[in-house]
């Protein structure tokens, strides 16, 4: 098993371009996680989905931010357009139905100039 | 909502014992997790411990819960330079998959 795939490993964009975040989790997992790490704030959990449904977006920042989940093997998390301070590392997570642990992928080092 | 809350940095001697600290306010928990980060990737779930319990060990890692207190540990017996990561302690509710980290507790390991 892959396990959790992210793309691309690092992006650098100028302020006011659009970003678009990859993520496919592992096969047969039903919940999918999108977090945001920096140092001031930590780890957040901006929104997940279960069975490819939004359950929790309450964490997504601001309306520049979306997140979709067409099917079960992908989802993005897009930001437009970027600003400076949605410089971070974002980082996906599956979960199964069972059991108790989230899968993190090697996150996103995004960098908006 | 719950918030949870960690010693920020802790340094050790290679060998000794490491014991990362970690409160949480909701009682609702029911699922208390230890994650680890290593530079440059993800969070990987070292352990974890059900509410019902005061004690989990796995090889070198103990858990200590004092649920009254809503204190969770994770001691590190015969720390090694491999374990120096950032570790991170979780909460989550009976229902529902969302999980709430820490800020995390950097650990350092001088050999």
């Amino acid at each position: 098993d892959a396990g959790v795939i992210q793309s691309p490993r690092h992006e650098v964009t100028e302020m006011g371009q659009e970003v678009t975040l990859r993520c496919k989790p592992i096969s047969g997992h039903n919940s999918l996680f999108w977090y945001r790490q920096t140092m001031m704030r930590g780890l957040e959990l901006l929104i997940y989905f279960n069975n490819n449904v939004p359950i929790d977006d309450s964490g997504m920042p601001e309306d520049r931010f979306s997140a979709k989940m067409p099917n079960a093997s992908f989802s993005t998390l897009k930001i437009q357009p970027s600003e400076p301070r949605d410089s971070a590392v974002y980082f996906c997570a599956s979960a199964p139905s069972t059991g108790h642990e989230q899968f993190f992928g090697p996150g996103t080092r995004l960098t908006v100039l | 909502g719950e918030d949870v809350e960690q010693s920020l940095f802790l340094s050790v001697r290679e060998g000794d014992s490491s014991v990362i600290n970690c409160t949480y306010t909701d009682s609702s928990s029911t699922y208390l997790y230890w994650y680890k980060q290593e530079p440059g990737a993800g969070l990987q779930l070292l352990t974890y411990i059900f509410s019902n319990m005061d004690m989990k060990q796995d090889q070198r890692l103990t858990v200590l819960l004092n649920k009254k207190d809503k204190h969770l540990s994770l001691r590190i017996a015969d720390t090694q330079t491999g374990d120096s990561a950032i570790y991170f302690c979780a909460a989550k509710r009976e229902y529902g998959n969302k999980l709430v980290f820490g800020a995390g507790t950097i650990l350092r390991v001088k050999s």
